[in-house]
């Protein structure tokens, strides 16, 4: 089967650094991507890793250990708008995207 | 830029009806996929399509059928509506295997 685990809530502070983990369970692995969805809308692209190590855009990074099945997505300098779900999602050997349940971020004054 | 047009935006349906949920793209994405979204639980995939005249199912396939005649459009028909189909249904596409979907700003359905 498939599955991703990600932490259902995070919190943290403006200006401050979070990292949000992501574990999957795939039949066949060609990439992790990571998405933002702001309530009501829909969700948006942010990142993708298809090899081990760091891809860096702007604020946000995200990593990928193959090996360890392991990804995580780093938001620095948070701001308030940041405030919003994480959804990280494996592409399966059916080339198939197969989220997780998401990560709901707050952002505190 | 349209992007990916999804109609209708909300809809309520009774129990036993059939409905269509259109999604169309004007992007030339050769995939095309359909998600639900439920409270809790995330994005979960109903079908996809890789190309134009093939489609595949997904995590959460029953009660619904999809069909892939051209590169544009993908449609998602619920045959037989239930009040387990109540949901907020995102069409999407992407152009390669990337891992960079664009999503369409979703349809919402409830079934009383």
């Amino acid at each position: 089967g498939q599955s991703l685990e990600q932490p259902s809530e995070v919190t943290a502070v403006e200006g401050a650094i979070v990292q949000i983990n992501c574990t999957y369970q795939t039949s066949g692995f060609y990439g992790l991507s990571w998405y933002q969805q702001h309530d009501g809308g829909a969700p948006t692209f942010l990142s993708y890793n298809g090899l081990d190590g760091l891809e860096e855009t702007g604020r946000f990074s995200s990593f990928l250990s193959r090996s360890d099945s392991y990804g995580y997505l780093l938001l620095q300098e948070l701001q308030m708008k940041d405030s919003a779900s994480y959804f990280c999602a494996v592409r399966d050997s059916s080339y198939k995207l197969i989220f997780g349940s998401g990560t709901r971020l707050l952002v505190r004054p | 830029t349209a992007g990916i047009t999804q109609a209708p935006t909300s809809q309520i349906l009774a129990a036993g009806r059939s409905m269509t949920l259109r999604c169309t793209q004007d992007m030339r994405h050769n995939a095309m996929y359909w998600y639900r979204q439920d409270l809790g639980l995330g994005l979960r995939l109903i079908h996809y399509s890789n190309t134009a005249g093939t489609t595949g199912k997904g995590e959460v396939p029953d009660g619904y059928s999809v069909s892939r005649a051209n590169t544009d459009d993908f449609p998602l028909t619920l045959a037989s509506a239930v009040p387990s189909q109540t949901s907020v249904y995102f069409c999407a596409s992407s152009r390669d295997n990337t891992g960079e979907l664009f999503f369409g700003e979703g349809s919402r359905l409830t079934v009383l």
